[in-house]
């Protein structure tokens, strides 16, 4: 199965500060078409995990644009370019290129 | 417009089957998959299975032993069952129509 690791595991921000999250990968998640099924997801604190971007760099229905998402084959990239208090909770990564799909281990984003 | 829930018994006892209903509204299930994601408490997420628009499955290796979807598209239904349940089982179990739309979610506790 594919890893994804994610790192930190845990991040600390003050209200406009720009934060970044790592999403590393076991095996490249380029297919042979030239797709790479790579997503990011925000879990709010008791609510279902909200898609903020997916196939790596494209933006979500309704999600703010200080959200951006970036990488390429193992390396990707999610990144908060002035966060806000509604940020706070658990960022993961979801690789569906590799049967089983397999998500990263989360990133929590607490608020200073 | 979409939407997933799920239903199902909040507490089972350790060895007996799960059994839960995810209805969805606003598109079909004979055009589109409806996967199943499950959360333990303050854990991370992890991909149960699948069925595919054509009625095929596919299963998390770890689970496949004891886990069986289907569906009924005459009613919109897609079903989980699980047997041989452990205390490892508890968790909120999601459906969802990846990568976008996820529905509340469900609490399953395994407990005697």
């Amino acid at each position: 199965d594919v890893v994804l690791t994610q790192t930190p595991s845990t991040l600390s921000a003050t209200i406009g500060q720009s934060v970044s999250i790592s999403c590393r990968s076991s095996q490249s998640l380029l297919d042979s078409a030239g797709n790479t099924y790579l997503y990011w997801y925000l879990q709010r604190p008791g609510q279902s995990p909200q898609l903020l971007i997916y196939l790596v760099s494209n933006l979500g229905s309704g999600v703010p644009n200080r959200f951006s998402g970036s990488g390429s084959g193992t390396d990707f990239t999610l990144k908060i370019s002035g966060v806000e208090a509604e940020d706070l909770g658990v960022y993961y990564c979801m690789q569906a290129t590799h049967a089983p799909l397999t998500f990263g281990s989360g990133t929590k984003l607490e608020i200073k | 417009q979409v939407q997933l829930k799920e239903s199902g018994p909040g507490l089972v006892q350790p060895s007996q089957t799960l059994s839960l209903t995810c209805t969805v509204s606003g598109f079909s299930l004979t055009s589109n998959s409806v996967h199943w994601v499950r959360q333990p408490p303050g854990k991370g997420l992890e991909w149960v299975g699948a069925i595919w628009s054509g009625g095929s499955t596919d299963y998390n290796s770890a689970l496949k032993s004891r886990l069986s979807i289907s569906r009924d598209t005459s009613k919109s239904q897609v079903f989980l069952k699980m047997n041989s349940l452990q205390t490892e089982d508890t968790a909120i179990y999601f459906c969802t129509q990846l990568p976008v739309y996820w529905g509340q979610g469900t609490l399953v506790t395994v407990s005697s």
